[in-house]
């Protein structure tokens, strides 16, 4: 079993619709989470941090973590296609691991 | 500071020869982190440093893999003898260890093997 799981996608969405990007690992000992964004070519930029269950809000994103299910998503609001890119999960196990990355096309 | 620098950001270098890699994390970040990834797949753990201490190296590298972080701050990452699937992306990150451990990552160096 892989430390951290994504679906590799394509999730394919439509400009406006609610993008939905979830996330399994398997530590039950995890105390951090991060959602990364990568473009292609590019490295990965930080996107969202929680800490503790429940949601948290940054702006058209939503992260939700749920530490009994051992599960992380990624809600984006308002779907732009400049937030196609792959989205990466990643836990903090006393060491940083990341999932392969859900590759996200948001179409006109 | 304006973020982890990673230095070089292309490499080309022929079957067998030896590269280094540098990465100077953001100065008051003690953890640093190295990565390999390749087309299609999320970064692949390395190895990673509190302050100058090597943690933990991933049972998948190879002995051709070495790392260093002298005095705590920069850190190369070496590899010899190199072979062309050593072709890829290496990444270096760095975060503090307590409170909010987000990590920030550099613009990464390119190696092709040829």
């Amino acid at each position: 079993q892989k430390e951290v799981e994504q679906n590799s996608g394509p999730l394919s969405v439509p400009e406006g619709a609610i993008a939905s990007l979830n996330c399994t690992y398997s530590d039950r000992g995890s105390q951090s989470f991060f959602w990364y964004r990568q473009y292609s070519g590019k490295s990965p930029e930080l996107i969202m941090s929680i800490y503790s269950n429940g949601d948290k809000e940054d702006g058209r994103f939503t992260a939700q973590l749920n530490k009994a299910s051992q599960y992380v998503s990624l809600l984006i609001r308002d779907s732009q296609p400049s937030d196609s890119a792959t989205y990466l999960c990643a836990v903090d196990t006393n060491k940083l691991i990341f999932g392969a990355g859900t590759r996200l096309a948001v179409h006109p | 500071d304006t973020g982890v620098s990673q230095d070089p950001r292309h490499k080309i270098t022929k079957r067998g020869q030896n590269v280094t890699f540098r990465c100077d994390p953001i100065s008051e970040h003690n953890r640093l982190y190295w990565y390999r990834q390749t087309l299609g797949q999320g970064p692949e753990f390395l190895t990673y440093f509190q302050n100058e201490a090597q943690l933990e190296k991933s049972r998948l590298l190879s002995d051709r893999f070495s790392a260093e972080r002298p005095k705590g701050s920069f850190s190369t990452l070496e590899i010899q003898r190199t072979e062309q699937g050593d072709s890829a992306m290496y990444l270096c990150a760095s975060s503090l260890v307590f409170g909010y451990t987000e990590a920030f990552f550099g613009q990464g160096t390119r190696l092709t093997v040829v």
